[in-house]
């Protein structure tokens, strides 16, 4: 099945630096999605960003999406130590848009 | 959480027992999905439903059957739970799938174990 896959899959830096975590999937699609999840709670939704779009901006995220290449990356700038959370991004199933297709993640760690 | 509650939070179980997990929704929402998640595995889609009574199954269904008789609860169910399906199970919904898939609203999440 297609899957989104994120790298690195732990990332560890200092308050105020920036952060990029990077997502990879197989097959075209209409949209990509990133999700934050912080430990013990549910996912929580950060950035749509469709095919047609190459970058999209909410707060200190910026989220790029190269589809030549099916790629994206999320880049948090100005990270904080709440940004410490898993990070995850989305694609639709190959033959099926109704679902979603979660990566395994990125650890993020900031520390103070 | 987007007017979703999951129940129960927390369960501890046995072996071979019945399981059954509520995903309760106040948002109107067409889409409801079951997903369970495991380390190093990220999330797993079980089961997914479309509207009242249609469901369809994910990428790990086996030992897992749901129910959806009202838009706002969905139901799954582990006829006899077995030590693998210990996880963290998680509900989310969405509004709809017109342009591709819609962006997803989780509940809290129940963790299950099973001894």
């Amino acid at each position: 099945s297609q899957q989104g896959e994120e790298d690195p899959q732990a990332l560890s830096i200092q308050e105020g630096e920036n952060a990029t975590m990077n997502c990879s999937y197989k097959t075209s699609i209409n949209n990509l999605q990133w999700y934050r999840q912080n430990s013990g709670r549910g996912l929580v939704h950060l950035i749509l960003i469709r095919s047609n779009e190459r970058e999209k901006h909410s707060g200190r995220l910026r989220v790029t999406l190269d589809t030549s290449k099916k790629s994206s990356s999320l880049l948090i700038t100005a990270s904080q130590a709440a940004d410490t959370a898993s990070y995850f991004c989305a694609t639709e199933g190959s033959y099926n848009t109704d679902k979603l297709i979660f990566g395994t993640g990125t650890r993020l760690q900031v520390f103070p | 959480d987007a007017g979703i509650t999951q129940s129960p939070r927390h369960k501890v179980t046995e072996t071979g027992t019945p399981v059954t997990l509520r995903c309760h929704q106040t948002e109107n929402h067409r889409y409801m999905y079951w997903y369970r998640q495991d380390p190093g595995h990220g999330l797993r889609l079980i089961h997914y439903s479309y509207g009242v009574k249609d469901t369809d199954k994910g990428e790990v269904s086996d030992g897992y059957s749901v129910s959806r008789s009202k838009t706002e609860d969905f139901l799954l169910t582990l006829e006899s739970a077995t030590s693998s399906q210990t996880s963290v199970y998680f509900c989310a919904i969405s509004e709809s799938a017109a342009r591709g898939a819609d962006t997803q609203y989780f509940g809290p999440g129940t963790r299950l174990t099973v001894l």
